[in-house]
């Protein structure tokens, strides 16, 4: 089965900060990769899919990047709303999540 | 609107069966793969199995095949999740999640097993 691994698990950066999320699977995905956002107490949230493509609502600053194996989150300028957990998932065979990151402002 | 509507809290002993449901409103329950997904308290997102409730294809994790059985009633709109035997290590949140297009748009409210002696 394919394992993805995100990185880094957590991190602390300040409101306005640009922060980058990374997730790298372990076989050639191609573009069959989503992330979701996950706030305590409360299911995830589909935030990005296919790579790149931003759910209705999602704010312009989030965008996904990356093709294959190593693939991107990217926040432009954090806002404390934004305070959350963060997971990949690929769906090229099955499914999986990666281990998550925390993001803390 | 889209609708997953999942069992409440369960508070079971080892070794006791148990199965949860989610149940679909709002769009054409069989037509749409469910996916259930662990969470242990603290931890990640775990991806556990799929069922397809138009004719019931079902594909599980290697890490779960085994371990749990899902199922489905189209008549009713609900999918399910069963232990035939819990262990103090299936103490987590349950989600079940609908899957569009490879993504899971829309989940439900999450249902907690707490497995305790």
């Amino acid at each position: 089965d394919i394992q993805m691994t995100q990185s880094p698990s957590s991190l602390s950066a300040s409101v306005g900060d640009r922060v980058t999320i990374t997730c790298q699977a372990s076989q050639d995905i191609a573009k069959y990769l989503n992330w979701y956002q996950q706030k305590p107490g409360r299911a995830p949230q589909l935030l990005i899919y296919d790579v790149s493509n931003l759910q209705t609502g999602v704010p312009s600053r989030f965008s996904g990047s990356g093709f294959g194996t190593d693939f991107n989150l990217t926040v432009s300028s954090l806002q404390p709303e934004d305070t959350a957990t963060y997971f990949c998932h690929q769906y090229d065979s099955l499914s999986t999540f990666g281990g998550g990151t925390k993001v803390e402002i | 609107e889209v609708q997953l509507v999942q069992s409440g809290a369960e508070v079971k002993k080892p070794g006791e069966s148990l199965k949860i449901s989610c149940q679909g409103f709002g769009y054409p329950f069989v037509a749409y793969w469910i996916g259930w997904v662990r969470q242990m308290p603290g931890q990640g997102l775990e991806w556990m199995g799929t069922i397809y409730p138009g004719d019931s294809d079902t594909r599980y994790s290697p890490s779960f095949q085994g371990q749990v059985t899902i199922s489905a009633d189209k008549a009713i709109n609900t999918a399910y999740l069963q232990w035939s035997s819990l262990k103090a290590s299936d103490n987590a949140m349950y989600y079940c999640a609908r899957q569009e297009n490879g993504n899971y748009k829309y989940w439900g409210q999450g249902t907690l097993v707490t497995v305790s002696s």
